[in-house]
């Protein structure tokens, strides 16, 4: 168990660009969550995901957001025309392993994005 | 008002101390509550989960829970400079089938030799 992955770490990019992350999560989890979290602030919930079934969206992810989990395997975050406000740290964080009542979820490193 | 509030701090300690970390909660009706630590730059790592009212420790760590008062708290025990980070309270919400996690905007803590 190596833990739930994401790339890339950091992206830089310029206003209007369009960027995609990927997240892959613990190989035993069947859920995934993306988070998206400022400086100063907690993580806030973006969108999530049972298997390859994309169940919730947040009114904060707008139609510039998309996300997808073919194979209910990894997940990619794609977000188009980027704005300055799109500048943040975006977490993924999986759960779902059998046994585990508590439903914790595990973050991975996350990726920090900026949009100059 | 926040679903989950949490003083920002920083709360300064002294290293040996208790530092003791607060975070109130809106919906009465949550079950379960987790801390995590974040080092800046990092992400979010699990520290602790309490569902029970009262306490839990694990180690160093105690995790309180009033479901009356609708407060959870964290105690760190003997206070480490390496402990410096900010704690973040989640809660857990469940809505539409399924659970999502309420972050406060967290406490930094500073623990000084």
């Amino acid at each position: 168990d190596t833990g739930v992955s994401q790339n890339p770490r950091h992206k830089i990019t310029k206003r209007g660009q369009n960027v995609t992350f990927r997240c892959d999560p613990i190989s035993e989890h069947n859920r995934l969550y993306w988070y998206r979290q400022t400086l100063g602030q907690g993580p806030e919930f973006l969108t999530y995901f049972q298997n390859e079934a994309q169940l919730e969206k947040s009114r904060l992810l707008s139609d510039r957001f998309s996300a997808e989990r073919p194979k209910g395997s990894f997940s990619t975050l794609e977000i188009q025309r980027t704005e300055q406000g799109d500048s943040a740290m975006y977490l993924c964080a999986s759960t779902g392993m059998i046994g585990d009542f508590t439903d914790t979820q595990y973050f991975g490193p996350g990726t920090r994005l900026t949009v100059l | 008002q926040k679903e989950v509030e949490q003083n920002s701090g920083p709360l300064s300690v002294p290293e040996g101390a208790i530092a003791s970390l607060n975070c109130t909660y809106s919906d009465r009706g949550s079950q379960s509550f987790f801390w995590y630590r974040q080092y800046s730059g990092k992400s979010p790592e699990l520290i602790m989960f309490i569902y029970s009212n009262g306490d839990k420790e694990d180690g160093r760590f105690t995790a309180q829970l009033n479901k009356a008062s609708q407060y959870v708290s964290l105690l760190i025990r003997d206070s480490q400079p390496s402990d410096s980070a900010t704690y973040l309270c989640a809660v857990r919400a469940f809505s539409g089938g399924y659970n999502k996690l309420i972050f406060g905007a967290g406490t930094r803590l500073a623990v000084h030799p």
